[in-house]
């Protein structure tokens, strides 16, 4: 069955350092996100992405993130300068509609020191 | 008000019960329901997906939707050990696909 696969599993990084996470979707689906959940709390949403651009993102979405599709696979969240509140597992998900059921990737654990 | 609330638990049964997972929610534009299963150090993988309300049946699985009363619900039937995990109740109105989550329930099923 597809699958939607992230790398790295694990990230550790210096506060204050750019970090990028990837994702590979599922290969026929159109939207595309990024959520997180920080230890012991909800998974939350950060973004959604659709034709090549953002179609809606949360208040913890600001500046410092950006999202990215380099080419016709893959789907990037990039940290430009670190926080130790970033700290969380960060999951992608895809579907193939903006209404249709989401599948989620097993996350990447991001410690920042 | 929390938008969406699920009792964290933890809940602990024997083998072969059956259980039962709720969520509340109280923005009434929600439109379409998940369950979602989670293991320890994985991602939520897609249990039950309903538009509005009504039950939906797979397997052992069984969701309900009853929008008049703002509640979900997923029963287990049988439950075996392999149930044991976290399970997030996850909501949408958007089409943008926009998911608010519950803070999940542990579950853990005894042999």
């Amino acid at each position: 069955e597809p699958e939607v696969t992230q790398t790295p599993s694990h990230q550790v990084t210096q506060m204050g350092q750019e970090v990028i996470l990837r994702c590979v979707p599922i290969s026929n689906h159109l939207y595309f996100y990024w959520y997180r959940q920080i230890l012991g709390q909800k998974v939350e949403f950060l973004v959604s992405f659709y034709n090549n651009e953002i179609s809606e993102k949360s208040e913890i979405f600001d500046d410092q993130f950006s999202v990215e599709r380099p080419d016709g696979s893959n789907f990037t969240l990039k940290i430009r300068s670190t926080k130790l509140e970033d700290s969380a597992m960060y999951f992608c998900a895809s579907s193939l509609q903006g209404n249709q059921p989401q599948h989620f990737g097993d996350g990447t654990r991001l410690s920042i020191l | 008000q929390k938008e969406v609330e699920q009792d964290p638990g933890p809940l602990s049964v024997p083998e072969g019960a059956i259980v039962s997972l709720n969520c509340t929610y109280s923005n009434s534009a929600f439109q379409y329901f998940m369950w979602y299963r989670q293991y320890s150090r994985k991602g939520p993988e897609l249990l039950m997906y309903t538009y509005s309300s009504g039950n939906k049946e797979d397997g052992r699985f069984t969701a309900q939707v009853d929008k008049s009363s703002k509640y979900i619900s997923l029963f287990i039937r049988d439950s075996q050990p392999s149930d044991s995990a976290t399970y997030l109740c996850a909501m949408s109105w958007s089409n943008t696909g926009k998911l608010i989550f519950g803070q999940g329930t542990t579950l853990q099923v005894k042999p």
